[in-house]
């Protein structure tokens, strides 16, 4: 069974651009969900897509969006990057079904310069 | 506000010698708990869950965590350290009731097991 992937592995932007990052869930799963990993922060919660709607949102300003497609998989965007965005970004899975864990893709790094 | 702590960045212990990476947690209710381990350039894998029940839950590769209701705990506790145990564990909370599924975080605990 293939795990959840995200895509790019790495991304470089410039302050101000617009930044865009892909995952593809556990297939199946049907619920992702978006955290940042900042340096010296921990995980921060983002945002939680089930079937196509948004369900929950952390607590990050609006520029920071995103969409969950018919197929499951979702993009998260951030728009007008600040310097402070520069973290690994983690894309999770869960099923249909409430199975409480969360089971996580490899990351994209976004490195804002 | 709701929140976890690891008090320890890090955590060292010889190879076969009991390892305890520490977690508490400040949330109303009796939320769900659950120990995340991550390895170098890979993605958070899950190891163990506490949802309600026995307060002494099993995980992966031979890890166990005690949840304590009046000291607010979940300390993650393995018998017997490896080398390849040594990687950054973080612990995680979700209040309930309610289905938001927003987990919280702690900052990690790096453990290192040495030879």
């Amino acid at each position: 069974e293939a795990g959840v992937t995200q895509s790019p592995t790495h991304l470089i932007k410039t302050r101000g651009q617009q930044a865009t990052l892909r995952c593809s869930p556990i297939s199946g799963h049907t619920s992702v969900y978006w955290y940042q990993q900042a340096l010296g922060l921990g995980l921060q919660f983002l945002l939680w897509y089930d079937e196509g709607e948004e369900r929950n949102r952390g607590n990050f300003p609006p520029r920071f969006s995103g969409r969950q497609f018919p197929n499951y998989s979702s993009e998260l965007n951030v728009n007008a990057l600040e310097l402070e965005d520069s973290a690994l970004y983690l894309c999770a899975s869960s099923p249909r079904l409430e199975s409480y864990e969360q089971y996580f893709g490899p990351g994209t790094r976004l490195t804002v310069t | 506000a709701q929140s976890v702590a690891q008090p320890e960045d890090q955590v060292n212990v010889a190879e076969g010698n009991p390892l305890t990476v520490k977690c508490t947690y400040s949330v109303s209710g009796n939320p769900y708990l659950f120990w995340y381990v991550q390895y170098p350039n890979r993605g958070l894998q899950f190891l163990l869950k506490y949802i309600t029940g026995d307060n002494l839950v099993k995980g992966s590769y031979g890890f166990e965590a005690e949840f304590n209701k009046s000291q607010t705990s979940f300390h993650l506790k393995k018998p017997s350290a490896l080398v390849s145990d040594s990687a950054l564990y973080f612990c995680a909370v979700r209040a309930r009731p309610g289905n938001n599924r927003k987990l919280i975080w702690g900052l990690g605990t790096s453990l290192a097991v040495n030879p």
